[in-house]
Order: C-alpha cells, then sequence, then structure tokens
C-alpha cells in the first residue's frame, strides 16, 4: 500500500527558512515523478513543484521559483523541500504527491502525503 | 495561466440522489483534465484522469466526461461518504492549474 509520511513544517517568521520531508513507502518510489503542492487557508490547491525520479530535473511554480527547492534521496525514499525566503503568501498546508504515471510524467498526482502546516508570521 | 472554473461552487443534494459538477478552462485542454475529492481534514484523492478514466479503486458511480474547455463529473446516487470538496486540474498548459471547488454538501 502506498504511503507518503510528511514531517517538518511549523511556524516562522517573514524571511526565514524551513526544511521538511516526505518518506515514501510501498512503491518503487525511484520509479516515479514527485511534486510538492500547496492548499493556502480556505483556498484551492496549487501546484509547487516537480522532480523527475532520477531527481535531474526541476521545474517550480513562478511564486516560488529561486526561494524553494525540492529534491529526493531515492537511497532513502525520501522528497525534500527547502523553503527560503518565505513571506506571509507562503503560509499553506503543503501536500507531497505521488505523479500517477510510473516511469514518466503525467502531471496528475496519484498519492498524496497527509499535509504539513506551514505558518508565516511576526 | 489556463482558468479553471467550477460551478457550482455548493451543491446541496440528499444520499442517493444524482450530482452532476462541472469544470470550464479559460483554454481548451483536450482531455487533459483531472479530478479529486478532498474529504475533511484530508488529502485530496484522484478520482478521474483524461477526463473520463476512473483511478485504482474508484467507484463506478464516479464518471467523467467532457472535453476542449467544458468538463462534467457525476456522481451517480451519492453514499455518505461522497459528501466532500471536489476539484478539477489540467495538465495541459503550465503551469497546472486547479478549479476553486465543488463543495457537496447534505441537504
Amino acid at each position: 500500500q502506498v504511503h507518503l509520511v510528511q514531517s517538518g513544517g511549523g511556524a516562522v517568521q517573514p524571511g526565514g527558512s524551513l526544511r521538511f520531508s516526505c518518506a515514501a513507502s510501498g512503491f518503487i518510489f525511484s520509479n516515479y515523478t514527485m511534486h510538492w503542492l500547496r492548499q493556502a487557508p480556505g483556498k484551492g490547491l496549487e501546484w509547487v513543484a516537480v522532480i523527475s525520479s532520477d531527481g535531474t530535473n526541476t521545474y517550480y511554480a513562478a511564486a516560488v521559483k529561486g526561494r524553494f527547492t525540492i529534491s529526493r534521496d531515492n537511497s532513502k525514499n525520501t522528497l525534500f523541500l527547502q523553503m527560503n525566503g518565505l513571506t506571509n503568501d507562503d503560509t499553506a498546508l503543503y501536500y507531497c504527491a505521488r505523479d500517477h504515471r510510473e516511469g514518466g510524467r503525467s502531471y496528475y498526482f496519484g498519492y498524496w502525503g497527509q499535509g504539513t502546516l506551514v505558518t508565516v508570521s511576526s | 495561466e489556463n482558468v479553471l472554473t467550477q460551478s457550482p461552487a455548493t451543491l446541496s443534494m440528499s444520499p442517493g440522489e444524482r450530482a452532476t459538477l462541472t469544470c470550464g478552462a479559460s483554454q481548451s485542454v483536450g482531455t487533459n483534465i483531472a479530478w479529486y475529492q478532498q474529504r475533511r481534514g484530508q488529502a485530496p484523492r484522484l478520482l478521474i484522469y483524461d477526463a473520463s478514466n476512473r483511478a485504482t479503486g474508484i467507484p463506478a458511480r464516479f464518471s467523467g466526461s467532457g472535453s476542449g474547455t467544458d468538463f462534467t463529473l457525476t456522481i451517480s446516487g451519492l453514499e455518505p461518504e461522497d459528501f466532500a470538496v471536489y476539484y478539477c486540474q489540467q495538465r495541459y498548459n503550465w503551469p497546472w492549474t486547479f478549479g476553486r471547488g465543488t463543495k457537496v454538501e447534505i441537504k
């Protein structure tokens, strides 16, 4: 059974940094493209970043490009998101998600983690 | 950015009824649309991809249709666990975008 278990997150002041992780199990992690998405309080879903299965290719939403870094450690079946230069607009519930397609990129989000809350406030 | 508009924002239904949710895209996306269900306090779950294909384990009462700019998610015979928020998502134009959601609530 597919499991994505997130850890990290919390409260941080504007300009601060956070890093959280997403531990995967129940599937061959190195075969899947992985994503981060977020959901601001009372708002809809927003795609944030994607990383290829081997970690060599990454893409970011314009709102986070240059501040966030997605990475992965396939030997530990773990996905990461490093967030720097945080602003109030980054306050959201962050989800890791597995791409729907094995061995490719469907850009549909087949399985999701439980979510990690990030609160940016002074 | 391809804007997805979902309607209605809220749908008040009774268990057993048929629910029809719509999603309109500001630019044509072919059939590159997915639907997700988000129950209260839970992460979203993929229901439908490529407009009409049910994801693994999704009951047959969920069906999707449409192409181009107009899409529909139909739930034929609402079960108690189906009362949730539903989102559409397109993958045709980068960045991939979601609609604002339709909440299906108990009448």
